[in-house]
């Protein structure tokens, strides 16, 4: 199946620094891709869509200019979480989606951030 | 909108015991249904999927789920529950007709089984 990976899978930092997340799809292109944010025992928010090429789509309280998403091939999408603080951290877990006819996602093993 | 419904937060069930995680949903269009599970601190897995055809739809480690379209409701099941399945279970849609649009996920269930 479709593989997708993330890295790091775990950081720690301090306040006020930026820290980037990769994600990658391994072997297929995703034209298409997403970023969820996983709190303790919560569900998966969506924080933004990422197509190739153009500018995120950001959902609804989800700070553009905090989490800064670029996704420049469609093999390729980060996402940048600037002047991080304690209340950024979070389970961050990517998604890409293949263009078969049930438009699947493929999950990332998401990236522990943990701010000091 | 897409939603789903998973209504219970916990289930227990004893180790060689079937189990159900439930599931409802409710889109415009054909529905597109997953179940994924996570283990501590790890990304989701993929289990199984509903895109068409027969209603039962069997996945990954046993597990299999049911279709049901009068009852818009995608639950899951194993016949005999293992200590290894507990983890945190996700039922997922997406409309047949939304595209790329991503998936809606439920609120998760955390499956314990016990030995």
């Amino acid at each position: 199946g479709a593989v997708v990976s993330q890295h790091p899978s775990r950081v720690i930092c301090k306040s006020g620094t930026s820290v980037k997340i990769e994600c990658r799809s391994l072997d297929f292109q995703a034209t298409t891709m997403f970023w969820y944010r996983q709190f303790p025992k919560k569900s998966l928010m969506l924080m933004a869509t990422s197509n190739e090429g153009s500018k995120a789509t950001y959902e609804q309280g989800v700070e553009k200019d905090k989490f800064l998403i670029n996704h420049a091939s469609l093999t390729l999408s980060t996402l940048t979480v600037t002047s991080a603080h304690p209340e950024d951290s979070s389970f961050y877990i990517c998604s890409a989606m293949s263009g078969g006819g049930a438009f699947e996602q493929f999950f990332g093993p998401g990236t522990r951030l943990t701010v000091l | 909108a897409q939603s789903v419904a998973q209504p219970e937060d916990q289930v227990n069930v004893a180790e060689g015991n079937p189990l159900t995680v439930k599931c409802t949903y409710s889109v415009s269009g054909n529905p597109y249904l997953f179940w994924y599970v996570q283990y501590p601190n790890r990304g989701l897995q993929f289990l199984l999927k509903y895109i068409t055809g027969d209603n039962l739809v069997k996945g990954s480690y046993g597990f299999e789920a049911e279709f049901n379209k009068s009852q818009t409701s995608f639950h899951l099941k194993k016949p005999s529950a293992l200590v290894s399945d507990s983890a945190l279970y996700f039922c997922a849609v997406r409309g047949g007709n939304s595209g790329n649009t991503p998936l809606v996920f439920g609120k998760g269930t955390r499956l314990s089984v016990i030995a």
